[in-house]
């Protein structure tokens, strides 16, 4: 699985998109880039997921890079409610494989 | 409805001690997952339990012990327990081996004193 890179923390203002980066320069042509977060004293929470193509939920939008060496996980409207731990995590889907979580982003969102 | 639920949700026990922590979906997923994060915050995965088959085993001290009685529970016995077993240990559940869309449970604080 590529190892994947992401800045330690940011601040965003409640009400505003927050942008969270994640390189990952490594990335075989078969991983996928899965995004999670955790909010403070609770288990992770899955967000989104995508190989190639740009995706989007009801929770957030994902853009990944033609080249797919990184990825952007965009939070439209940043509330409070959305300060978390963000993981971006590369996984090629086969049996035994597994979620490897890194040290994520720290997301302030700030009133 | 809770999706994934642990119990106990804290957990204070002496070193040497054995405890078991109890976990039950009602999702009707076949793939349950035991993680352990530390006080660096570091999650890890310790074992997956796909069809109550044992899936991932990573390099957990035997002391560790699942155990999966059906699809719907995945319970984690630890026996003889050490200072450093403190942690957040959190369970999950996801429908397919090759589904790492997963949902985790609220967790247990175990502290070892």
């Amino acid at each position: 699985d590529a190892k994947t890179t992401q800045p330690p923390s940011m601040d965003c203002a409640e009400g505003r998109a927050a942008n969270l980066p994640c390189n990952h320069s490594t990335i075989s042509g078969n991983e996928y880039v899965y995004w999670y977060r955790q909010i403070h004293s609770q288990g992770p929470q899955y967000i989104i997921h995508g190989l190639k193509n740009n995706e989007t939920n009801e929770m957030a939008s994902l853009i990944i890079t033609e080249d797919r060496k990184s990825s952007t996980l965009i939070l439209p409207h940043a509330t409070l409610r959305d300060t978390a731990v963000y993981y971006c995590i590369g996984v090629i889907k086969a049996a035994g494989n597994k979620l490897t979580f890194g040290g994520g982003t720290r997301v302030l969102v700030k009133p | 409805d809770t999706a994934v639920s642990q119990t106990p949700k804290y957990l204070v026990t002496q070193m040497g001690n054995d405890k078991s922590i109890k976990c039950e979906q009602n999702l009707g997923h076949d793939t349950m997952y035991w993680y352990k994060q530390d006080s660096k915050k570091f999650l890890k995965i310790m074992f997956s339990y796909n069809n109550k088959e044992l899936i991932i085993n990573e390099t957990v001290p035997n002391r560790f012990s699942p155990k999966s009685p059906d699809k719907a529970h995945l319970n984690l016995h630890i026996n003889s327990l050490e200072l450093g077993d403190s942690a957040v240990y959190f369970c999950a559940s996801s429908q397919g081996i090759l589904n790492y869309e997963q949902y985790f449970g609220p967790g247990t604080r175990l502290t070892v004193t």
